[in-house]
């Protein structure tokens, strides 16, 4: 079972609110991750957790906090958006030392 | 430069025909690579990891020049559902944690 799951699929928030995105996988993948995707371009690294510890923060600025209670599940809070920050989150998780990374469906954020 | 650079698109073909898509890497120290399809609105799903041997799957080949720092991907007897954009990735060699993305390729497959 190759499966990431991500709440909420879809997330509109106003500037002043705080959210939080969630993710899941039950493959005992030790590494996980946060990506950002706009519109026709590639997903952009945000954070990389492994074994639990923040290991990769991509510059991204502190409205944006990641949080990683156990093995399995992953965690973005969101404070005071910016409409620009409007994009898909997607999660992933891969084998520490193994290459193939695997996607949740990601959450279609909009700020407004 | 960037890290992982591809063909731009979009490309146009179609159906039953073979089309190739290129990638180029500039770290050297680069580890493992992959293709990645990604269809509108969709999550990347990997389509397949590249090896230095090359490999192939079904219609699917892929092929690694280390020293061209050069990935290749090939598709024969195009499908309409092969329309996608296709993502070109390298895992870097930081803890083999990192993976980068190309900019990806469209793929339009017409009857």
């Amino acid at each position: 079972d190759t499966e990431v799951t991500q709440t909420p699929k879809h997330l509109v928030m106003g500037m002043t609110n705080k959210k939080s995105l969630k993710c899941e996988q039950h493959m005992g993948h030790r590494a996980m991750y946060w990506y950002k995707q706009k519109a026709k371009k590639p997903p952009e690294l945000m954070f990389v957790y492994s074994y639990e510890k923040l290991s990769i923060n991509e510059s991204v600025p502190s409205r944006f906090s990641p949080e990683c209670p156990n093995s399995s599940l992953l965690n973005l809070h969101l404070h005071a958006l910016q409409p620009e920050d409007s994009a898909l989150y997607l999660c992933a998780s891969s084998q520490e030392r193994q290459a193939e990374a695997f996607f949740g469906q990601g959450t279609r954020l909009t700020v407004v | 430069r960037k890290e992982v650079e591809q063909d731009p698109g979009p490309f146009n073909v179609p159906e039953g025909a073979t089309v190739a898509f290129n990638c180029t890497y500039s770290n050297s120290a680069s580890q493992s690579f992959f293709w990645y399809r990604q269809d509108c609105r969709k999550e990347p799903k990997l389509l397949m990891s590249v090896y230095s041997s090359g490999n192939e799957d079904g219609r699917f080949t892929a092929q690694l020049n280390r020293a061209s720092q050069y990935i290749s991907l090939l598709i024969r007897d195009s499908k309409l559902s092969d329309s996608a954009t296709y993502l070109c990735v390298v895992r870097s060699n930081t803890g083999f944690q990192k993976l980068v993305f190309g900019t990806g390729t469209r793929l339009l497959v017409s009857p």
